[in-house]
């Protein structure tokens, strides 16, 4: 079985410019996820899709970032413009959605804004 | 509010020995916990979980408890071998909240030879 596939895996981009990761989740997985990981922290939250529609976005800055997922199956996310603070490894999760919620991670990709 | 609390940044063991790691909740809406195990470049691997119905799983090594009253669960790993050593996560989720996992900050663990 393929797992959650991610790219691109790493980003260096200039403040104020934008940037787009995408995310293709595991295969019948309904559930999808984006998180932040700021260094030595755990992953956070930015947003939830079941299928194709919005699930829990409350963490997601939303004057920057934005975040879509089309047919119910890759998803992209946006962050425009970028500020330094915004430096983190994104990751995205796929998940059957039953309990015990167990999520499937990708490998991320490692964004760093100059 | 840190929901979910790893208080323990690192840990080092020496290999064959026991490793415990500590995990603390506030939300009593839990009912399910998880450990996820983190090498450097790649996401987060699902390790085990853990139903607030139960009070100990258990999974070849890896044995996680859950101590409701006390909103504490820990990660024991017997016996500890070098590849063990990685990031720990532990996560808490409410199937009332549509399964969002929260996480606690991560405890690295090395495991020396």
């Amino acid at each position: 079985e393929a797992g959650v596939a991610q790219s691109p895996r790493y980003k260096i981009i200039e403040k104020r410019q934008s940037v787009a990761f995408w995310c293709n989740p595991i295969s019948g997985h309904a559930t999808l996820y984006w998180y932040q990981q700021i260094l030595g922290q755990g992953p956070k939250l930015l947003i939830q899709f079941q299928n194709n529609g919005v699930v829990d976005d409350s963490q997601l800055p939303k004057d920057r970032f934005s975040a879509e997922r089309l047919k119910g199956v890759d998803s992209t996310l946006k962050i425009q413009p970028a500020k330094l603070e915004d430096s983190a490894v994104y990751l995205c999760a796929s998940s059957p959605g039953t309990p015990p919620y167990e999520q499937y991670f990708g490998p991320g990709t490692r964004l760093t804004v100059t | 509010d840190q929901q979910v609390k790893q208080n323990s940044p690192s840990l080092s063991v020496q290999e064959g020995r026991i490793s415990i790691l500590n995990c603390d909740y506030t939300n009593s809406m839990f009912d399910y916990f998880l450990w996820y195990k983190k090498y450097p470049a790649e996401g987060p691997t699902f390790l085990i979980s853990i139903s607030s119905i139960k009070d100990k799983n258990e999974d070849g090594r890896f044995t996680v408890f859950l101590n409701k009253s006390a909103k504490h669960l820990s990660l024991h790993i017997v016996p500890s071998q070098p590849g063990d050593s990685a990031v720990y996560f532990c996560a808490a989720s409410a199937s009332s909240n549509t399964g969002k996992l929260i996480f606690g900050q991560g405890t690295t663990l090395q495991v020396k030879p």
